[in-house]
């Protein structure tokens, strides 16, 4: 079956910086996309999604940018905080329907004070 | 507060044994699910419930039963032929298929 995967599976940064996030889709008929956020032993939190028909979406301090093109999803992380240290993971999904999404393995995000 | 509960948040199950691990929603939502995670693993669904009374196998259903008699509610029963249930279980929910799925706050289980 198709996959959604992450190139990096840890990222270290130092607070302040800007962090990127990356997720390569495989089912080029997916439309709507999801970046959750994990902290350690807790459930997946919703951050920020994306629709096919947009390129970029902002929300606080985190932008998704989406190129259909190559099949390319990433998480921008502004001005990363200690705070932001988890699990990042996506999924990728069609709108409507029955189709059931798949997530990504995750990257850890380890933001150093 | 809405949202989706999970209980126990911690489980240990003796082999042989089955155990239920409970997932309440006060979200209105139609559809339900459960996945399973493992250290450095991503996500595996197990079972999906797009409505009452009707539920769906997903990639690892094996060892394991659900049941959707309320909307509310999709409690998972781990079961002895589960040969490997130590795991991260998250419950999830979503107002249908294909829109955003929220999850639980997860439950550990462990075999003892």
């Amino acid at each position: 079956g198709e996959s959604v995967g992450l190139h990096l599976p840890t990222l270290s940064v130092q607070e302040g910086d800007n962090s990127i996030i990356n997720c390569a889709y495989s089912n080029s008929a997916s439309d709507y996309f999801i970046w959750y956020k994990q902290e350690s032993g807790k459930g997946p939190q919703f951050i920020i999604d994306i629709r096919s028909n947009m390129d970029k979406r902002q929300g606080q301090r985190v932008t998704v940018l989406l190129n259909k093109t190559v099949k390319h999803l990433s998480l921008q992380i502004a001005a990363t905080q200690p705070g932001d240290s988890a699990v990042y993971f996506c999924a990728e999904n069609m709108a409507g329907g029955s189709y059931i999404p798949t997530f990504g393995r995750g990257t850890s995000l380890i933001v150093h004070p | 507060d809405g949202g989706i509960t999970q209980s126990p948040k911690y489980l240990f199950r003796k082999e042989g044994q089955n155990v239920t691990l409970s997932c309440e929603q006060n979200l209105n939502h139609d559809a339900m699910y459960w996945y399973r995670q493992d250290p450095g693993q991503g996500l595996r669904l197990i079972y999906y419930s797009q409505i009452v009374n009707d539920f769906q196998k997903g990639d690892i259903a094996e060892g394991y039963s659900v049941s959707r008699e309320k909307k509310e509610s999709f409690p998972l029963t781990v079961t002895s032929a589960q040969k490997n249930p130590t795991a991260f279980y998250l419950c999830a929910s979503s107002p249908g298929a294909g829109n955003t799925i929220y999850f639980g706050e997860g439950s550990w289980l462990t075999v003892v």
